[in-house]
């Protein structure tokens, strides 16, 4: 079955440091997309960052680059020079191409904290 | 560009009844997604629209749950005889996404329900 772990349900970061979200999947289907998507403690979800499966250079947008390791099923997010606006949970997603049950899965979240 | 919009907000309604939630897309989007999201999860896929078919339907998406996008546009997503486990955010996200290319989904603000 397919599945997203996020194996860090809580993080503290330093503002103005870097910080790593790790993401593992677990999927035997080649052709899918990787998101990152944020979600304030206001509820909305926000689009951060994308990968397709075939992509070879990692994705980057703005501060954030998604550091894609398809061997090892890893795309883990970076999120470089934290703003305390940062502070929020993070769900990494997966889309696949192909139509199926679980269409688009996503990970249990790390919930990340900015900290002054 | 106005951005993805659902109606009610809230819905407060007794066990048993019916309860029936409206989603309007941004408008150059072809594809249409539902989500259930409890708190302190990721949100859990239920089913999608590429135009006016619906494509899939998770697993997880009991015969009480139906969904209709009629002419492409505006999709409502009805729980009929609702129980209690059925209170929690419904989110709808529209996106680009093809057959062959996956794209961002951008996000409705959610409509909480509560089943008493």
């Amino acid at each position: 079955a397919q599945k997203i772990t996020q194996t860090q349900p809580g993080m503290f970061v330093q503002e103005k440091e870097a910080v790593t979200l790790d993401c593992t999947y677990d999927t035997s289907d080649q052709s899918y997309g990787l998101f990152w998507y944020k979600q304030p403690s206001s509820g909305e979800m926000i689009f951060l960052i994308y990968q397709g499966s075939y992509d070879e250079q990692n994705a980057t947008e703005g501060r954030y680059s998604l550091n894609f390791q398809k061997a090892r099923k890893s795309a883990n997010l970076v999120i470089s020079a934290s703003q305390l606006g940062d502070s929020a949970m993070y769900f990494c997603a997966m889309e696949f191409m192909k139509t199926s049950y679980d269409k688009v899965i996503f990970g249990p979240g790390t919930s990340l904290s900015v900290i002054p | 560009d106005t951005g993805v919009s659902q109606n009610p907000r809230h819905k407060i309604t007794k066990r048993g009844q019916n309860v029936t939630f409206r989603c309007d897309p941004i408008s150059e989007h072809n594809r249409l997604y539902w989500y259930r999201q409890t708190l302190g999860q990721g949100p859990e896929f239920l089913t999608y629209f590429q135009n006016e078919a619906q494509l899939e339907k998770s697993r997880l998406l009991s015969d009480r749950f139906s969904a209709e996008r009629p002419k492409g546009s505006f999709s409502t997503l009805e729980i009929q005889r609702t129980e209690q486990g059925d209170s929690a955010m419904y989110l709808c996200a529209s996106s680009r996404s093809t057959e062959y290319s996956s794209y961002e989904q951008y996000f409705g603000p959610g409509t909480r329900l509560t089943v008493t």
